[in-house]
């Protein structure tokens, strides 16, 4: 089976750098993605890694360590825009993907 | 593209009803998706399809649930009957080869079931 966890909750202030750790447990391992989703919206695709080290896209980075079975997402020069919710998820090798509980962010000014 | 549609938006039935929801996913994405978010158990994963084919129900809670996918453009899920216990966002996402593991959702639909 799968499992992830993640924190339930993360404060930063607006500027700021934040991190948010993901630890799973899976039989076969085939990357660790990452969404955002806003306070009733959809969640929305932010990366996918699948090997070790660390991806930029823009004001987000996602890291994974497959040794360690973990993973982060970092959030940099935070904006109020940035408070959601965050789920890291991990894919079988058919394409299913199991989603952890989320961590609710909020940026305060 | 329009994105992966779903319908109705909101959705408020009686204990018992009937309530079938919709999705058409992207064009040429052969996975779809159903969750379920509630704030207890956060996204679950109903059912997925692979090129209309039924891959893993494993999810799906009971037997009042059924979901199908006549083609490539249309997915149902259906409850019958309802239960309060149903109530939650139901969300239907969709994935292609070329997509990797970024998979689109849909706006989801809020049911109520009172």
């Amino acid at each position: 089976g799968q499992s992830l966890e993640q924190p339930s909750e993360v404060t930063a202030v607006e500027g700021a750098i934040v991190q948010i750790n993901c630890t799973y447990q899976t039989s076969g391992f085939y990357g660790l993605s990452w969404y955002q989703q806003h306070d009733g919206g959809a969640p929305t695709f932010l990366s996918y890694n699948a090997l070790d080290g660390l991806e930029e896209t823009g004001r987000f980075s996602s890291f994974l360590s497959r040794s360690d079975s973990y993973g982060y997402l970092l959030l940099q020069e935070l904006q109020m825009k940035d408070s959601a919710s965050y789920f890291c998820a991990v894919p079988s090798n058919t394409g299913k993907l199991i989603f952890g509980q989320g961590t609710t962010l909020q940026v305060k000014p | 593209d329009a994105g992966v549609i779903q319908s109705p938006r909101h959705e408020v039935t009686e204990m018992g009803q009937e309530v079938t929801l919709r999705c058409k996913p992207i064009s040429g994405h052969d996975y779809l998706f159903w969750y379920r978010q509630t704030m207890m158990r956060g996204l679950e994963l109903l059912i997925y399809f692979n090129n209309n084919v039924p891959i893993d129900d494993s999810g799906m809670p009971e037997d009042r649930f059924s979901a199908k996918m006549p083609n490539a453009s249309f997915s149902t899920l259906k409850i019958q009957p309802s239960e309060p216990r149903d109530s939650a966002v139901y969300f239907c996402a969709s994935g292609g080869q070329g997509t990797g593991y970024g998979y689109t959702f849909g706006s989801g639909t809020r049911l109520t079931v009172v």
